[in-house]
Parts: C-alpha cells; sequence; structure tokens
C-alpha cells in the first residue's frame, strides 16, 4: 500500500498569498496518478486536479498541480476567501487507492 | 445537477450492524461505478469498497472485507453499504462517492456524507 503523507498539516497565510502544499508517496505512484481534492466544512469533496496536473472542469487557474514520481505539488497561486479549506492529495496508480491525511490552509 | 446524498447513519455498539444508503440523481447511475470512501475523526480519508454497473464486481479495503457488504439497486438510483460486526475502528464519516463509467480511480462527486459512531 502506498503511504501518502502531506505537508505541512497546517498552512497559516494571508488572503493573496501564495500556497504550496507537497504530498509524497512511500513509493512511485504509477503513471503519476495523483488527485487533489478541497474540502470545506458542511460541503461536498471537490476534486481539483487529476493526473497529477490536469485541471478537473471548471477549476480555476489559480490551482495548479506538478510533480511525479513520489513528489507532489499542488499550488494556489493568490488565495482568495474562498480557497481555506482542507486538501487532500490521493494516488489511484495502484490498489488500493489511498488518501493523504490532508493539510488544512488557514486564514494567519 | 449531480447530488449524492447519504443516510442511514447513526450510535451503533460494537458488533451491531448498519445499513447506509445513498440515492443518487441528476446523472445515469446505472452507468458508473459507485464507491463508499471513509474518514475516521482526525484521520484522512480511506477508500472502503467499489461496486460495478450491474453490481457483479466488487472491492473492498481490507480491514471491512468479510464483514461489510457494497450493493446496489439501479431501478432506485441506489447505493448500498451493509456494516456488520462493528468495531469502534469503523467510527468515521462515510460518504458516497461516483467513479467513471470504467471503472473508480479518483472521484469527481461526493455525497456531504453521514456519521456512524460504534461506540458502547
Amino acid at each position: 500500500e502506498i503511504v501518502l503523507t502531506q505537508s505541512p498539516g497546517t498552512l497559516s497565510l494571508s488572503p493573496g498569498e501564495r500556497a504550496t502544499l507537497s504530498c509524497r508517496a512511500s513509493q512511485r505512484v504509477s503513471s503519476d496518478y495523483v488527485a487533489w481534492y478541497q474540502h470545506k466544512p458542511g460541503q461536498a469533496h471537490r476534486l481539483l486536479i487529476y493526473g497529477a496536473s490536469t485541471r478537473a472542469t471548471g477549476i480555476p487557474d489559480k490551482f495548479s498541480g506538478s510533480g511525479s514520481a513520489t513528489d507532489f505539488t499542488l499550488t494556489i497561486s493568490r488565495l482568495e476567501p474562498e480557497d481555506f479549506a482542507v486538501y487532500y492529495c490521493q494516488q489511484y496508480g495502484s490498489s488500493p487507492r489511498t488518501f493523504g491525511q490532508g493539510t488544512k490552509v488557514e486564514v494567519k | 445537477e449531480v447530488q449524492l446524498v447519504e443516510s442511514g447513519g447513526g450510535l451503533v455498539q460494537p458488533g451491531g450492524s448498519l445499513r447506509l444508503s445513498c440515492a443518487a440523481s441528476g446523472f445515469s447511475f446505472s452507468t458508473y461505478w459507485m464507491s463508499w470512501v471513509r474518514q475516521a475523526p482526525g484521520k484522512g480519508l480511506e477508500w472502503v469498497a467499489d461496486v460495478k454497473q450491474d453490481g457483479t464486481e466488487k472491492d473492498y479495503v481490507d480491514s471491512v472485507k468479510g464483514r461489510f457488504t457494497i450493493s446496489r439497486d439501479n431501478a432506485k438510483n441506489s447505493l448500498y453499504l451493509q456494516m456488520n460486526s462493528l468495531r469502534a475502528e469503523d467510527t468515521a464519516v462515510y460518504y458516497c462517492a461516483r467513479g467513471a463509467s470504467s471503472g473508480t480511480y479518483f472521484w469527481v462527486y461526493w455525497g456531504q456524507g453521514t456519521l456512524v459512531t460504534v461506540s458502547s
């Protein structure tokens, strides 16, 4: 089973700042099959990125994904109030699909 | 608009059973794989189970094999999770999620979840 470790656990930033979230895999993720989700309390999870770098339908270009093999990054170029949330990475390159423990992006 | 609405969560004693339901709307339910994903308090997300469009293929995370059963009723646009022999470590919010027509890889659509608490 691939273990995904996200860092930092909490990111304290101000609106307008850039957020860089890391997701490290315990072994190579096949075909760089990594997805990123955003979750806010009381709402459904929102798919942001799949295939490490492909934005899902309707996702604004302030969200970008990068990385390969074992190291993946989600970048939010300029934080807006609605971006403060918890973000999860997930790998689907091997079974079972696994998730990271999440990074909370909070208002500084 | 795609909607997934879970129900059936609650408080149950260790060793007990519970059946979760997920009502789907806004898409052709019978043409997609469906999944259950859970999140224990203070923990990350964990994939639990998948079921193919016609119910002929199912897959489970090892920790629930032999205890949980995923099923679906395409006529009712509904997904189910029968949970038996529940343990404290099954305490979590359970989410219904839609896969793809060819399998489940990542999930575009999720419900808002239903809380299952296993405690005496």
